[in-house]
């Protein structure tokens, strides 16, 4: 079963509002990935996490916060965001860090409305 | 850093007819590419994928063939349903990179 479950399936929250974004995949996978994805346009890497240590941080601004407490959990913690940063956001995962071409496996994702 | 064209942006076809999307790389050194299919309001689902020592792989409908000489890479889709209506992506995976480099995508539309 390749399953990612993201949640919430929808958020909106305000300028000054402090909220996540969860994840969850029980696949055993030990890379997780954040992806940003704005309307008609393909994903984007935010952050990867290799064996629950971040490896690669697209320089994100730190208003989107991640964190891995866990190989199976995965959190994006948004805070002082901007009306630009209304998007869907992909939560991924694969069985080990792409440097060896394993395949990524997507969430439904969490659609964020800044207001 | 690697370069992922796609085409068409946006294709339609009459249910039953074949679709064909292509994808184009730059760096010769990639070698692992999957497609993704994302319907509306959806995450991107992978639907095939092939790997840089293998020339065309199939599943049921759906079969990827690859040129490394030529670097470029395609998408074929027969006896095309309504269910095939979505975004497909191509992508590309790098040596020694932990990112998927992404096409622009394509809208496929198949029309009844």
């Amino acid at each position: 079963d390749t399953e990612v479950t993201q949640t919430p399936k929808h958020l909106v929250m305000g300028m000054t509002n402090k909220k996540s974004l969860k994840c969850e995949q029980h696949m055993g996978h030990r890379a997780m990935y954040w992806y940003k994805q704005k309307a008609k346009k393909p994903p984007e890497l935010m952050f990867v996490y290799s064996y629950e240590k971040l490896s690669i941080n697209e320089s994100v601004p730190s208003r989107f916060s991640p964190e891995c407490p866990n190989s199976s959990l995965l959190n994006l913690h948004l805070h002082a965001l901007q009306p630009e940063d209304s998007a869907l956001y992909l939560c991924a995962s694969s069985q080990l860090p792409t440097t060896a071409g394993n395949t990524i496996y997507f969430g439904e994702g969490s659609w964020l409305t800044v207001v | 850093g690697e370069n992922v064209e796609q085409h068409p942006s946006t294709l339609s076809v009459q249910e039953g007819d074949s679709a064909v999307i292509k994808c184009t790389y730059s760096d010769s050194a990639s070698n692992y590419f999957p497609w993704y299919k994302q319907e509306l309001g959806k995450g991107p689902q992978l639907i095939i994928d092939i790997r840089s020592n293998v020339g065309e792989k199939k599943d049921q409908r759906i079969a990827v063939t690859l040129n490394k000489t030529a670097k470029h890479f395609s998408l074929h889709i027969t006896e095309t349903q309504p269910e095939d209506s979505a975004v497909y992506f191509c992508a590309v995976h790098p040596q020694g990179a932990q990112k998927l480099v992404f096409g622009q995508g394509t809208r496929l539309t198949i029309n009844p």
